[in-house]
């Protein structure tokens, strides 16, 4: 089946604009987290979706957003962006919810100049 | 703050040698996982423990699980240059909102031949 699909791979942006990143997961998958990772803080917890609804969310400002669709899919959206929100963003899909493991896609890496 | 530390950060080893990887907390988890991931990539799924004291194998790859669900360690026998790459644990927590997963910051393994 197919695994967890994040576009764009790669963003460059400048300082104050918005942007907007996809994920859609492994069919079937219910539960879609984010991470911000970066060589500083590692992997950061954004914020999981379950069947459409904000199930968690980690400490990041309220720049920081996202949704999910009724078909899974999730959107994260980042607005004013500044640069230290240079990061692979990783989406990470499970079928019920975090306990036994995510299977991540390969990210989206976003520069902010 | 639920913290998960890793040891050591980064570990430098020639072909055949065998390594131990630790990952230590005061939380008690519901799971704890061991991933890979490799640059450019996100990381990929190597085994999830549940059970304290719970010993998994994956070929050359052994994952323990501490008694009191507290920590873990990996270790791999005769190391190859294809398991260079970042090792990555992380611990789900029960909480109100389902689970939270918490990551260490990773063990960069490099396998020389």
């Amino acid at each position: 089946k197919a695994g967890v699909t994040q576009t764009p791979r790669y963003l460059i942006k400048t300082r104050g604009q918005q942007v907007t990143l996809s994920c859609s997961p492994i069919s079937g998958h219910r539960s879609v987290s984010w991470y911000q990772q970066t060589p500083g803080q590692g992997l950061q917890f954004l914020f999981e979706y379950f069947s459409e609804t904000q199930r968690n969310k980690g400490n990041f400002p309220g720049r920081f957003s996202g949704r999910q669709f009724s078909n899974s899919r999730s959107e994260m959206n980042v607005s004013t962006l500044e640069l230290g929100d240079s990061a692979l963003y990783l989406c990470a899909s499970s079928l019920v919810g975090q306990n036994y493991g995510y299977t991540f896609g390969s990210g989206t890496r976003l520069t902010v100049v | 703050t639920q913290l998960l530390e890793q040891s050591p950060q980064f570990l430098s080893i020639q072909e055949g040698e065998n390594l131990t990887v630790y990952c230590n907390s005061s939380s008690v988890f519901s799971s704890l996982q061991w991933y890979r991931q490799e640059p450019g990539e996100g990381p990929v799924l190597l085994v999830t423990v549940v059970t304290g004291g719970e010993v998994k194998k994956l070929k050359r790859l052994t994952f323990q699980f501490g008694d009191a669900r507290k920590d873990s360690s990996l270790h791999i026998t005769a190391a190859q240059p294809g398991d260079t790459g970042l090792y990555l644990c992380a611990g789900a927590l029960r909480g109100t909102g389902g689970f939270k997963t918490i990551f260490g910051a990773g063990t960069r393994l490099f396998v020389k031949a």
